[in-house]
């Protein structure tokens, strides 16, 4: 069964530190995993998109890395702002019918002046 | 960027009525889109796959006639909540691709429907 966990389910963080999000999937065979980015009320917003091939994709101050040897991915944060305090949720879509993605639970990062 | 956007992003409705809520792909064509369903500080479950001019493909445990999808033009897709119920009562995002596969997905901004 595909499958994409999450870890830690929350988070809180001072400004200005640094935080790593972690996502583990068993998605196979393996077209590509994205990290979003959920506000409160609000769709996710696509942070980065990592093909197999691809070990770092950075966007601003987000940085994904992929291993897909260990079908492990990880999100990190820098210099956090109150503006990051969010849900961040990795996605993994797979070569298969309907090529639909499957959704890790979602870390959610609160970021504490 | 391409933009997805959703419509209404909040609606509250009475027990026993319909509501329609919109997706539309502003400035690209939406070949697939898809519907989610959020509750509170869960993941997104997909409710259906949609393509343009056919029937929806619904994911297991959904009652087709009671979300009817309609995507009758590649860049608009409709959910209607038909007599909804205040278990109902939950965030719904879309998202479109350009492609059959969703490689690349942009989401709308989501509805928050509450039913009374």
């Amino acid at each position: 069964k595909n499958q994409v966990e999450q870890s830690p389910q929350s988070l809180i963080i001072l400004e200005g530190k640094n935080c790593t999000l972690q996502c583990n999937y068993t998605v196979s065979p393996f077209s590509n995993l994205r990290w979003y980015k959920q506000d409160t009320g609000r769709g996710p917003v696509s942070l980065t998109i990592m093909t197999f091939s691809e070990n770092t994709k950075s966007n601003g101050r987000y940085t994904a890395t992929l291993d897909a040897d260990t079908k492990q991915s990880s999100l990190h944060i820098t210099a956090s702002q109150l503006s990051d305090s969010a849900s961040y949720i990795c996605v993994v879509s797979g070569w298969t019918a309907g090529n639909k993605l499957t959704f890790g639970g979602g870390t959610r990062v609160l970021v504490k002046p | 960027g391409a933009v997805v956007s959703q419509h209404p992003s909040r609606v509250i409705c009475k027990s026993g009525t319909s509501v329609k809520i919109e997706c539309r792909s502003l400035d690209f064509q939406a070949t697939t889109m898809f519907w989610y369903r959020q509750f509170p500080k869960q993941s997104l479950m997909l409710m259906a796959t949609s393509n343009e001019g056919s029937k929806a493909t619904y994911e297991q445990g959904v009652e087709k006639d009671k979300f009817l999808i309609n995507h009758a033009s590649l860049t608009l897709s409709t959910l209607t909540v038909t007599s909804a119920h205040p278990e109902d009562s939950s965030f719904y995002i879309c998202s479109a691709s350009r492609g059959l596969a969703d490689t690349e997905a942009f989401f709308g901004q989501g509805t928050r429907l509450t039913v009374v």
